[in-house]
């Protein structure tokens, strides 16, 4: 099974301040997933990237948020202006045929 | 609406012990339905994977079955560890679309 390593494991950031979170797949994919998770609820679906392209994209995927893959490797996910309630885990995940494979996750704290 | 539910929210055991998790769905058309395991602070890691046709599906302790006429699962988890306490989530797919429809998931407590 491939590996998804996500940096950084932990962000603290002001509101209103952009950050950018990263993944980073161990080997070629082109099926690249954000979700996230607020702390008690569940995971939820942001954003489904294929082919250099957003392919599908939930409600909370507002202009707010957006990602890239800008060097064929690295898989980002940023957020222009954070608000308080953009603290949660981020997840990154990869299909690769057999399935999805998730990373560790990004815990954004915003203050 | 498509939803997962899942019960009980939370359980705790004895180690050695066997327990049943149960997830039901509304999620329509389907796919697959996805158990993972999911650490504090960690990312989901798969358990089984079932299609429409799959009424049973095993991974060493654990074994999910699937029925897509009440679409209704369970998972199974036999003579439990104290590694196994995490949350288990149950993963429903939507046909012809990229997303995952979690469930709140059910946490699991071993004790020795």
């Amino acid at each position: 099974e491939p590996e998804v390593t996500q940096t950084p494991s932990h962000q603290v950031t002001q509101m209103g301040q952009e950050v950018i979170l990263r993944c980073v797949p161990i080997s070629n994919h082109l099926y690249f997933y954000w979700y996230r998770q607020i702390l008690g609820q569940k995971v939820e679906f942001l954003v489904s990237f294929y082919n250099n392209e957003i392919s599908e994209k939930s409600e909370i995927f507002d202009d707010q948020f957006s990602v890239e893959r800008p060097d064929g490797s690295n898989f980002t996910l940023k957020i222009r202006s954070t608000k308080l309630e953009d603290s949660a885990m981020y997840f990154c995940a990869i299909f690769w045929g057999e399935g999805y494979t998730f990373g560790s996750g990004t815990r954004l704290t915003v203050v | 609406k498509n939803q997962v539910e899942q019960s009980p929210q939370s359980l705790i055991i004895l180690e050695g012990k066997n327990c049943t998790l149960q997830c039901n769905y509304t999620v329509s058309p389907f796919s697959n339905l996805r158990w993972y395991k999911q650490d504090t602070g960690r990312g989901p890691v798969s358990l089984t994977i079932m299609t429409f046709s799959e009424n049973t599906k095993s991974n060493g302790r654990y074994t999910a079955t699937l029925d897509a006429d009440t679409k209704q699962s369970s998972l199974h988890i036999t003579a439990s560890q104290l590694s196994d306490s995490a949350s288990y989530i149950c993963v429903v797919s939507y046909a012809n679309t990229d997303k995952l429809i979690f469930g709140t998931g059910t946490r699991l407590q071993v004790f020795p």
